[in-house]
């Protein structure tokens, strides 16, 4: 099966700090990316996808880097609001199977 | 729009018993998703419905588990018997195409096998 890895962190930061998450994925022929998030007991929500140009919505930057194999999110200025569980997802194939990581757990703290 | 809906939201079984879940997807989409989530992990592709046909279900625990969506619509996903470790989360998400597209998500059914 196809990995994708992500570190669990916790990152814990203060509000305002800037702060950035990277994933790695293991299939070069992987076809799109995403970054959710989920809130504690809660079900996943798109946060963003990811183009190979990169993208950026609001605070939130997210970035594709095909060669290396990786996507990343930025979050700058924090907000307590942003504390959750960052999800990548990859998919691979024809018929776009998505795979997840295992999420980054982001704490904002006052 | 109505998001999509899943039951039952809480399930406590014993081991060996069987127990089924039920997903209804967003009217119009065509793509279905059932997940495992176990704590501190990312959800995992259990089986992934095109309409009514199978388009991957390699990580499906077909000896236990079982999955349907009949006429393309609702799906259930059933366990056969239970084991203590499937105790999760079951989410079941939908998308318009599974081509680039978002996933919806519904609120999961959270299973406790004892």
């Amino acid at each position: 099966r196809k990995e994708v890895e992500q570190d669990p962190g916790p990152f814990n930061v203060p509000e305002g700090a800037t702060v950035a998450f990277n994933c790695t994925y293991s299939n070069s022929a992987s076809q799109s990316f995403f970054w959710y998030r989920q809130d504690c007991r809660k079900e996943p929500k798109l946060l963003m996808s990811v183009y190979s140009s990169g993208n950026e919505d609001g605070r939130f930057t997210a970035q594709l880097n095909r060669a290396s194999q990786y996507i990343s999110l930025l979050i700058r200025d924090s907000k307590l609001s942003d504390s959750a569980t960052y999800l990548c997802v990859v998919n691979y194939g024809g018929s776009y199977i998505p795979t997840f990581g295992r999420g980054t757990s982001l704490i904002v703290h006052p | 729009e109505a998001g999509v809906a899943q039951s039952p939201r809480y399930k406590i079984i014993e081991k060996r018993q069987s127990v089924a879940f039920w997903c209804n997807p967003i009217s119009g989409h065509a793509t279905l998703y059932w997940y495992q989530q176990i704590l501190g992990q990312g959800p995992k592709l259990l089986i992934q419905f095109q309409n009514n046909g199978v388009v991957d279900d390699s990580q499906l625990p077909k000896d236990r588990f079982s999955a349907e969506r009949l006429k393309g619509v609702d799906s259930t996903l059933k366990i056969q018997p239970a084991k203590l470790e499937d105790s999760a989360v079951y989410l079941c998400a939908s998308s318009l195409e599974p081509i680039a597209y978002e996933q919806y998500f519904g609120p999961g059914t959270r299973l406790t096998v004892t």
